[in-house]
């Protein structure tokens, strides 16, 4: 069964450094989505993305982050000075179309860890 | 308005169990409600879903029920077993806002042998 692929699994960084997490969506999906998961707390809605832009996002997803298309298969987030706060489970997701009855497949994530 | 309550926070039951997570929310926008089920190490993973205009709906051992009116939704696990021990999450989402799921705060089951 296709699933979302993200790397690394851990990344460690020092705070106020860029970070870039990395995701690959599966193929034939036209949505893209990042989610973040503090330690212990919700899913949090971080951005959407389809057709090479932004289509929605939340109050988390300040001028500190960005997210991009670089090729047909990768989808990247960007977390441009990271802080304390940042440190979390960046959780990938992807789905064919939008909606519901559309479910978005998840990836394993990434743990951020800022110190 | 956009949150989605859900309770209990952790769960213990013995095999062969039904235990039950509930959800509840404000917003009757909403008109996805997918239960994620995720595993420690893992993302969460699709388990089953309903809509609004469905009062109950089950998947193999899985069985979603949904009050309308009292703008709540629970989840049910028959038969359960040790391998069921994760953690779980209702979510929602507004078809006219966009693709955004907004999840519970998670259920931690466990299920002795």
């Amino acid at each position: 069964e296709p699933e979302v692929t993200q790397t690394p699994s851990h990344q460690v960084t020092q705070m106020g450094q860029e970070v870039i997490l990395r995701c690959v969506p599966i193929s034939n999906h036209l949505y893209f989505y990042w989610y973040r998961q503090i330690l212990g707390q919700k899913v949090e809605f971080l951005v959407s993305f389809y057709n090479n832009e932004i289509s929605e996002k939340s109050e988390i997803f300040d001028d500190q982050f960005s997210v991009e298309r670089p090729d047909g298969s990768n989808f990247t987030l960007k977390i441009r000075s990271t802080k304390l706060e940042d440190s979390a489970m960046y959780f990938c997701a992807s789905s064919e179309l939008r909606g519901d009855g559309q479910p978005q497949h998840f990836g394993d994530g990434t743990r951020l860890s800022i110190l | 308005q956009q949150q989605v309550k859900q309770s209990p926070q952790s769960l213990i039951v013995q095999k062969g169990g039904i235990p039950i997570i509930n959800c509840a929310y404000e917003n009757t926008a909403f008109d996805y409600f997918p239960w994620y089920q995720q595993f420690p190490g893992k993302g969460p993973a699709l388990l089953i879903a309903i809509r609004p205009d469905v009062s109950e709906k089950k998947e193999g051992r899985f069985t979603i029920s949904f009050n309308k009116s009292a703008k709540q939704f629970s989840l049910h696990i028959m038969d359960s077993q040790p391998g069921d021990s994760a953690t779980y999450f209702c979510a929602a989402l507004n078809n006219n806002a966009g693709n955004m799921l907004t999840f519970g705060g998670g259920t931690r089951l466990m299920v002795k042998p």
